[in-house]
């Protein structure tokens, strides 16, 4: 079945570190890859998205490139802050079905220091 | 404008006891999903609703849950005869509509403990 697979954490970074986050997924269709955030106390928010292949989405410093060839989606940034620390969920959906629900990953803790 | 809301924030219940679970989706959003976050199984996929009615339902985990939609708004959780494993903390989220282009908005979720 349709499945997404993610690093697991937790990451543990000092301030304006280097962050990537492994996502990779396996799906039948053509997926709509995202990238989700929770921050501490918080709800799930949409941190960005891709639609199709080789689109980058981007938002607040992340970027994730939508690889088809490697049916992956890396969560990126160039420089972390102590204010990212949350949990990372990678998610997708698939855009032939009706209705589609967010398949997630097991989500990735980030905690920065600084 | 108001997000997704769910309420109550927080539940405790024993075991064997009924508990409703309630979801407010955003004003206009069509399609409503509900998801259940918990630590061993991550999120999970319950059941879809678009409009008033679900067309997909295959997330449920068993008969002990159901959902219901009316007048294509306010959406309820209902969990019968509670056990210890229904712990976990339930998301509501709305969408524009079903396409999976849209974005989904996250309510605060409601934390279960079932004792």
């Amino acid at each position: 079945g349709d499945s997404v697979t993610q690093m697991e954490g937790p990451v543990t970074l000092s301030e304006e570190a280097f962050l990537t986050i492994n996502c990779t997924y396996t799906a039948t269709g053509y997926p709509s890859l995202f990238w989700y955030v929770q921050y501490p106390g918080e709800g799930l928010q949409l941190l960005l998205k891709a639609t199709k292949a080789d689109d980058k989405g981007s938002n607040k410093g992340f970027e994730a490139t939508y690889r088809k060839e490697t049916t992956s989606f890396h969560l990126e940034k160039g420089s972390v802050q102590v204010s990212d620390s949350a949990v990372y969920f990678c998610a997708l959906t698939l855009l032939n079905q009706a209705g589609t629900a967010l398949i997630f990953g097991k989500g990735t803790t980030l905690s920065v220091s600084s | 404008g108001a997000g997704v809301s769910q309420s109550p924030s927080n539940k405790v219940t024993e075991k064997g006891k009924d508990v409703e679970l309630r979801c407010d989706p955003i004003s206009g959003h069509t399609a409503l999903y509900w998801y259940r976050q918990s630590l061993g199984q991550g999120l999970e996929f319950l059941i879809y609703f678009q409009g008033n009615s679900a067309p997909d339902k295959s997330g449920l985990p068993s008969d002990r849950f159901s959902a219901e939609r009316t007048g294509g708004s306010v959406s309820t959780l209902t969990i019968q005869r509670t056990q210890q494993e229904d712990s976990a903390v339930y998301l509501c989220a709305s969408s524009l509509d079903s396409g999976g282009y849209n974005e989904q908005f996250f309510g605060p979720g409601t934390r279960l403990t079932v004792l």
